[in-house]
């Protein structure tokens, strides 16, 4: 069976510091990863995705994530981290048929941007 | 274009009552799917659809019923409401094509007393 394992619940940064969100995925076939942000009271927002080919992702809001088969990570990074930032973050797997009709989710890392 | 829209965004249900969650979208996708998100689990899948008048169970499937008559709609009905079905319900789309993201609606609070 798919997982997704989100090690960190919350994290707290300063503003302008760099972030690094760790997830580790196990699945018996290719993945298909994903990454959401999720602010208060809101749906999910796609930040990025990884399906092949370059293992480093760009996404929007200046995030990126890398791919790292032999360690079963897809870890989310930010060089500069703003206040506007602070969310719920959740990685996610899919199967590489690529239907995102079956996502499974970690279980999220709250992150906390201090002024 | 509005996306994937979910009525009611809030709902307090009594033990015993039904109810129906309505997702709508637009974007003509052929994939839909319910999830729900509790503290500290993240979001775990209910059920899902590939198309019209084709359902599947999720990993949390008991308690819930679905149906899609439409492409554009997939409603989920609780038939006798629980408290363990107090949640925060979300509904997805996307298209059916390889490396296709899926797009979540805004989310229904459902808390059940």
């Amino acid at each position: 069976a798919q997982s997704v394992t989100q090690p960190d619940i919350h994290i707290t940064v300063s503003e302008g510091a760099s972030l690094e969100l760790r997830c580790n995925y196990s699945y018996g076939a290719t993945p298909y990863l994903f990454w959401y942000v999720q602010s208060p009271g809101q749906g999910l927002q796609l930040l990025l995705k990884y399906f092949s080919g370059d293992t480093l992702v760009q996404g929007i809001k200046g995030f990126e994530a890398e791919f790292k088969r032999s360690q079963s990570s897809f870890n989310l990074r930010k060089p500069s981290v703003h206040w506007s930032d602070a969310a719920e973050y959740f990685c996610a797997v899919g199967p590489f048929t690529g239907t995102a009709s079956k996502l499974t989710f970690g279980t999220g890392t709250r992150l906390q941007v201090t002024l | 274009n509005a996306g994937v829209t979910q009525t009611p965004k809030f709902q307090v249900l009594k033990t015993g009552q039904s109810m129906t969650l309505q997702c709508a979208q637009d974007m003509n996708h052929e994939y839909m799917s319910w999830y729900r998100q509790d503290p500290g689990m993240g979001l775990r899948l209910i059920h899902y659809s590939v198309g019209a008048g084709i359902t599947d169970q999720g990993e949390v499937p008991n308690g819930y019923n679905v149906s899609r008559s439409t492409t554009e709609d997939f409603p989920l009905r609780l038939l006798s409401a629980a408290p363990s079905q107090t949640s925060v319900y979300f509904c997805a789309s996307s298209y059916s094509r390889r490396q296709a993201e899926a797009f979540f609606g805004q989310g229904t609070r459902l808390t059940v007393v």
